[in-house]
C-alpha cells in the first residue's frame, strides 16, 4: 500500500538555521503531496502542495519540490524562526479511496533564540 | 470563519463506557472525515464519509462507528472503549470540486485517555 516516511525528530535548531525535513514516499499512480504543520495544541494546517511531478510548492519561506524519480519531497526553509517550532507532516492523496491522506509519522521542529 | 468543531477536547474515561465525539462544519463540505494520531505513527484514517448517508471504512476502523445525518456533523462513536484507543483524535472535512480537493481542513483535536 502507499506509505509515507519522513526524518524522525526532534529536529533542534536555533534560530535563522536552515531547516531541511527528508520525506520519501511510496505510491503507485501519480499522487499529490503536500505538507501540514500542526502547531502546539492545535489541528493540521496546509503548509504547501505540489500536484505533478517537478512543481514547487511554496508558502511562508518553507519550500518543497515533488521529485518523481526520488519519491521525495523534501521540506525546506533557509531561516527559521521561533515561531516555526511546531510538528511537521508530509502527507500524500491519490484520487483512489475516496482522496484520503496517508500521512507520514511526524517531524518535531523546536527551534531555540 | 470557516471551522471544524470537536467536543469535547480533553476527555478521560473508563474502559467499557459508551461516549461519542462530536464534529460539525459550517463550510456545507461534502467530504468529512476521523482521523487519530499516535507518536511516530503520524495520523491514520478510521472513518471517512463522501456524503451524507455515505460512510466508509478507513485504515484502522476497528471499535469505532460513525453515522453522516446530516450534512455538517460527522460524530465518533466509541461502543465500548478501550485502553489501546487512547489517543489525539481529529476530524477533518473538505469541499468536492476538484480544487477543494486539495485543502482539508481539520478540527483542533480530542484527546482521550481509556482508563
Amino acid at each position: 500500500g502507499d506509505s509515507v516516511t519522513q526524518m524522525e525528530g526532534p529536529v533542534t535548531l536555533s534560530e535563522e538555521a536552515f531547516l531541511t525535513i527528508n520525506c520519501t514516499y511510496t505510491a503507485t499512480g501519480y499522487p499529490s503531496l503536500f505538507w501540514y504543520v500542526q502547531y502546539p495544541g492545535e489541528g493540521l494546517q496546509l503548509l504547501l502542495k505540489a500536484t505533478k511531478a517537478d512543481d514547487k510548492g511554496s508558502n511562508k519561506g518553507f519550500e518543497a519540490t515533488y521529485r518523481k524519480e526520488t519519491t521525495s519531497f523534501h521540506l525546506e526553509k533557509g531561516s527559521v524562526q521561533v515561531s516555526d517550532s511546531a510538528v511537521y507532516f508530509c502527507a500524500l492523496r491519490k484520487r483512489a479511496a475516496g482522496n484520503k491522506l496517508t500521512f507520514g509519522g511526524g517531524t518535531r521542529v523546536l527551534v531555540k533564540p | 470563519e470557516a471551522q471544524v468543531t470537536q467536543n469535547p477536547r480533553y476527555l478521560i474515561t473508563v474502559t467499557g463506557k459508551k461516549l461519542t465525539v462530536t464534529c460539525s462544519q459550517n463550510m456545507n463540505h461534502e467530504y468529512m472525515s476521523w482521523y487519530r494520531q499516535d507518536p511516530g505513527l503520524g495520523l491514520r484514517q478510521i472513518y471517512y464519509s463522501m456524503n451524507v448517508e455515505v460512510t466508509d471504512k478507513g485504515d484502522v476502523p476497528e471499535g469505532y462507528k460513525v453515522s453522516r445525518k446530516e450534512k455538517r456533523n460527522f460524530p465518533l462513536i466509541l461502543e465500548s472503549p478501550s485502553p489501546n484507543q487512547t489517543s489525539l483524535y481529529f476530524c477533518a472535512s473538505r469541499g468536492g470540486d476538484v480544487a477543494a480537493k486539495n485543502i482539508q481542513y481539520f478540527g483542533a483535536g480530542t484527546r482521550l485517555s481509556v482508563l
